[in-house]
């Protein structure tokens, strides 16, 4: 199994401003996602990140407002840009497994408020 | 797009009962299915997952879950539940034998009380 680290693992920003969010995996891995998880709901995909490419995006999720890194096989960054409240929720990283078909392997995720 | 539904939003036990968690996908090919779990204060985790054979499936924890696919339905169920179990349970699915982008559902608090 994969062990996966983010940072940091809260936060309270204010409107209009952007966090970045790290991602760290103890393995090299081919395929990193980005979930958002809001107040109640449940795990959204917000976009797949492989190395040396761009990342794909979901529907309803765009670059200029979740631009992502994936500079390397173990790490990863998702930024929020210019943020408003309703982006407040958890951002998870997570990483496939070898097992592949949707196996997973989750970050403790990152609780974002925006005040 | 895909979806998937579980039927109770949050469910309240005494140990030793019996637990039985609904979850419906609306997907018509080829799926594969998965039940993570988050335990309090700990990362998301898998419980169990169906690709193929047998659709009834075992997990950790003596959690198992079958496959009716007649019923577009992957409940999960344990015979006998323990304090230990409460926590979040989040049904999930892949459509084919190459998309590996999980859909969620809504997710069931399960809380157990001694």
């Amino acid at each position: 199994s994969a062990v996966i680290s983010q940072k940091p693992s809260r936060d309270i920003c204010q409107r209009g401003t952007s966090l970045t969010i790290q991602c760290q995996v103890d393995s090299q891995v081919t395929m990193m996602f980005w979930y958002r998880q809001q107040p109640g709901q449940s795990l959204t995909l917000i976009a797949t990140a492989n190395q040396g490419s761009e990342a794909t995006y979901e529907s309803g999720f765009v670059i200029d407002k979740f631009p992502i890194s994936r500079p390397n096989l173990t790490f990863s960054t998702l930024t929020v840009s210019n943020m408003s409240p309703e982006d407040s929720s958890i951002y998870l990283c997570s990483v496939e497994s070898a097992g592949g078909f949707g196996e997973q392997y989750f970050g403790p995720g990152t609780r974002l408020t925006v005040t | 797009a895909q979806s998937v539904s579980q039927h109770n939003h949050h469910v309240i036990l005494s140990e030793a009962a019996s637990l039985e968690l609904g979850c419906n996908y609306s997907y018509g090919g080829t799926v594969n299915l998965f039940w993570y779990v988050q335990y309090p204060g700990q990362h998301l985790q898998l419980l169990l997952k169906y690709f193929s054979g047998d659709p009834l499936v075992k997990g950790i924890k003596g959690f198992e879950a079958e496959f009716i696919k007649s019923k577009f339905s992957f409940n999960l169920r344990k015979p006998s539940v323990q304090w230990s179990d409460t926590a979040e349970y989040f049904c999930a699915v892949t459509p084919g034998f190459n998309d590996y982008k999980l859909s969620f559902g809504a997710g069931t608090t399960v809380t157990v009380r001694a």
